[in-house]
């Protein structure tokens, strides 16, 4: 129940395309849903997070869009570039938990 | 600026040594957490702290250990108890609530030789 599964593992999309990557979970105490962008050999960084309190949350080219009932929240890149090329991690947490759990991660490649 | 520094940046160690990661944080966040990260399994918790001298264990602490004795500093020991310690390690910080984000070091890749 603590699980969020994360969904595709990699991911090719052209330049300018859409990339969407989905996570689900079953805890339904969780009340924050960060995503985090990870280059290689560096840290993941806090790109943007919803509080289920709203459908979606927009930050330039990157959109959370979350469904309650169903249980998941997923990440949309429009307009993708070269750039974007990372790892991208959800994550999810609980009032009660300090910590963050994190899915395992989709590697996107983005072709020009 | 503030941040977190992980260091070393790689760390060689051979079977059956202890070996230490230095973390320190100049963010004024009383949280610290450690995480583990293999190909293909994401982030995996190790040991996370709230407040100075007080620490939890997360879902892989096996054969880890850590101290808190100040609120800058979350140090750990990957113990030759550890049967499998190549990994990259990653540090973090939070608000004791955790609900702002954390912010993560660049991390200490640990391979044995």
């Amino acid at each position: 129940q603590q699980q969020v599964k994360q969904s595709p593992q990699s991911l090719i999309v052209q330049k300018g395309g859409i990339s969407i990557i989905n996570c689900a979970y079953e805890n339904t105490a969780f009340d924050y849903f960060p995503w985090y962008q990870q280059f290689p050999g560096k840290g993941p960084a806090l790109l943007i997070a919803i509080r289920p309190d709203v459908s979606e949350k927009k930050e330039g080219r990157f959109t959370i869009s979350f469904n309650k009932s169903a249980k998941q929240f997923s990440l949309h890149i429009m307009d993708s570039q070269p750039g974007d090329s990372a790892t991208y991690f959800c994550a999810a947490k609980d009032q009660a938990g300090t910590a963050l759990i994190f899915g395992k991660g989709t590697t996107l490649s983005v072709s020009s | 600026d503030g941040g977190i520094t992980q260091s070393p940046k790689y760390l060689f160690r051979k079977e059956g040594q202890n070996v230490t990661l230095s973390c320190e944080q100049n963010l004024n966040h009383d949280a610290m957490y450690w995480y583990r990260q293999d190909p293909g399994q994401g982030l995996r918790l190790i040991y996370y702290s709230q407040i100075v001298n007080d620490f939890q264990k997360g879902d892989i602490a096996e054969g880890y250990s850590v101290s808190r004795e100040k609120k800058e500093s979350f140090p750990l020991t990957v113990t030759s108890a550890q049967k499998n310690p190549t990994a990259f390690y990653l540090c973090a910080s939070s608000t004791v609530t955790g609900y702002y984000g954390y912010t993560f070091g660049s991390g200490t890749r640990l391979t044995v030789v």
